[in-house]
Order: C-alpha cells, then sequence, then structure tokens
C-alpha cells in the first residue's frame, strides 16, 4: 500500500491564482480530512469527508473547495489564492471516526503565495 | 473549547536516557487521544493511539499513558537514541454530548525533541 499520497510536494502561486492539492489513499478508507499546519497555530481542520459524496467544513474553511467524488481521492481547491492561505498541507485518512480508527496522515504539500 | 497544550515546547537530551513528554487538554469528555511523531519537512507519523476507557498503550520503547480526570497524557521513550529527535504531537478527539466522536483531531503544538549523540 502506497498510503496517504499528496502531490505536488511544492508549490508557489501568485494572488488570485487557483489551483488544485491532490490527495489519495489506497486502504479503502471511508474519512478523508484535509489540514493546514502553521507555525504556533498546530494543525487545524479545513475540510473532511466521512465517505463519497459527503463533505463538510472543519475550523477554517473559508478560501477552500473540496468534492469527494470517489472513495480513494480527495482533492483541495483553492478558489483565490492569498498570502495568508501560505502553508503546509496535510491530507489525512482513517477507516473511520471509531474509537479505534487511526488516522494516517500524507507527506504534506508546501505553498506558498506571493 | 478543547485547548491541547505541550510542554515544553523544546527538549533537548543525551543518547540513552529516558524521557516524559507532556500533552494537556482542557475538557475530559475526549474520544481518543493520538501521539504523532513528525521529521522536518514531512508528514506526520501515528505512534499511539489510547482510547478514552485506556491508561495506557505500549509499542516497543515507547509508553503512553491516559488520565482524563486530570486532563493528562505523557508519552514515556526508554532508552532514547539520536533517531528519536524529532517534533513529537498529540491530538484528542473530542466526545459529542451523545457519546460519539466529532469529527476533527484538536492538535498540540508540539513539543521538538533532540537527542544528542
Amino acid at each position: 500500500n502506497a498510503g496517504v499520497t499528496q502531490t505536488p510536494k511544492f508549490q508557489v502561486l501568485k494572488t488570485g491564482q487557483s489551483m488544485t492539492l491532490q490527495c489519495a489513499q489506497d486502504m479503502n478508507h471511508e474519512y478523508m480530512s484535509w489540514y493546514r499546519q502553521d507555525p504556533g497555530m498546530g494543525l487545524r481542520l479545513i475540510h473532511y469527508s466521512v465517505g463519497a459524496g459527503i463533505t463538510d467544513q472543519g475550523e477554517v474553511p473559508n478560501g477552500y473547495n473540496v468534492s469527494r467524488s470517489t472513495t480513494e481521492d480527495f482533492p483541495l481547491r483553492l478558489l483565490s489564492a492569498a498570502p495568508s492561505q501560505t502553508s503546509v498541507y496535510f491530507c489525512a485518512s482513517s477507516l473511520g471516526t471509531g474509537a479505534y480508527n487511526e488516522q494516517f496522515f500524507g507527506p504534506g504539500t508546501r505553498l506558498t503565495v506571493l | 473549547k478543547q485547548e491541547v497544550t505541550q510542554i515544553p515546547a523544546a527538549l533537548s537530551v543525551p543518547e540513552g536516557e529516558n524521557l516524559v513528554l507532556n500533552c494537556s487538554f482542557t475538557d475530559s469528555a475526549i474520544y481518543n487521544l493520538q501521539w504523532f511523531r513528525q521529521d522536518p519537512g514531512k508528514g506526520l507519523t501515528s505512534l499511539l493511539l489510547i482510547q478514552s476507557s485506556q491508561r495506557e498503550q505500549t509499542s516497543g520503547r515507547l509508553n503512553a499513558s491516559l488520565d482524563k480526570s486530570s486532563g493528562r497524557s505523557t508519552l514515556y521513550i526508554a532508552a532514547s537514541q539520536p533517531g528519536d529527535s524529532a517534533t513529537y504531537l498529540c491530538a484528542v478527539r473530542h466526545r459529542r454530548f451523545y457519546g460519539g466522536a466529532t469529527n476533527k483531531l484538536i492538535f498540540g503544538t508540539g513539543t521538538l525533541l533532540a537527542v544528542q549523540p
């Protein structure tokens, strides 16, 4: 199993540009989520999905869109990039949200918005 | 609102020493607690997950304990090695009022561990 994969690893955008961060998992996990990690603030939940066709907002959803058309993929879209979205983005997945379900994280995408 | 704190923010120890990392949370209504390791520029690697009904979990040289009533968890690392150098993060999954889990992990800001050879 490749686990959770993310592309690209690095990206530089100009303010106002749009892009999609890709996330895929091959573990047949129902639950997937996106976090951003900023210095001094820890990881914060952006959006999550409990299964194909079902998504919901997390703690910091503004400026981001998601969709979940398949179990494997959970892309994160930046509609109009802003410097405040400069961060490291992590995708995570787990079998479910039950008490024994560990979350597994991808390697991250480091995004810089100029 | 659940808050997770990890103190100290950084810790340096000589190789071979046993050490304890601390994690505190403000609301004891948690579903589970997970410890992660993060190497520089990398993603998070899950180390241990403790259910709210458990007191501790062990994996190799790692032992994690949970005391819900005091809002504390510790990660004990035995016989530390330079390869243990990393940032260690704890995260809690909060319990909803009806008993189910919420859909997010609440993270602490981590402890940066350096093990000196």
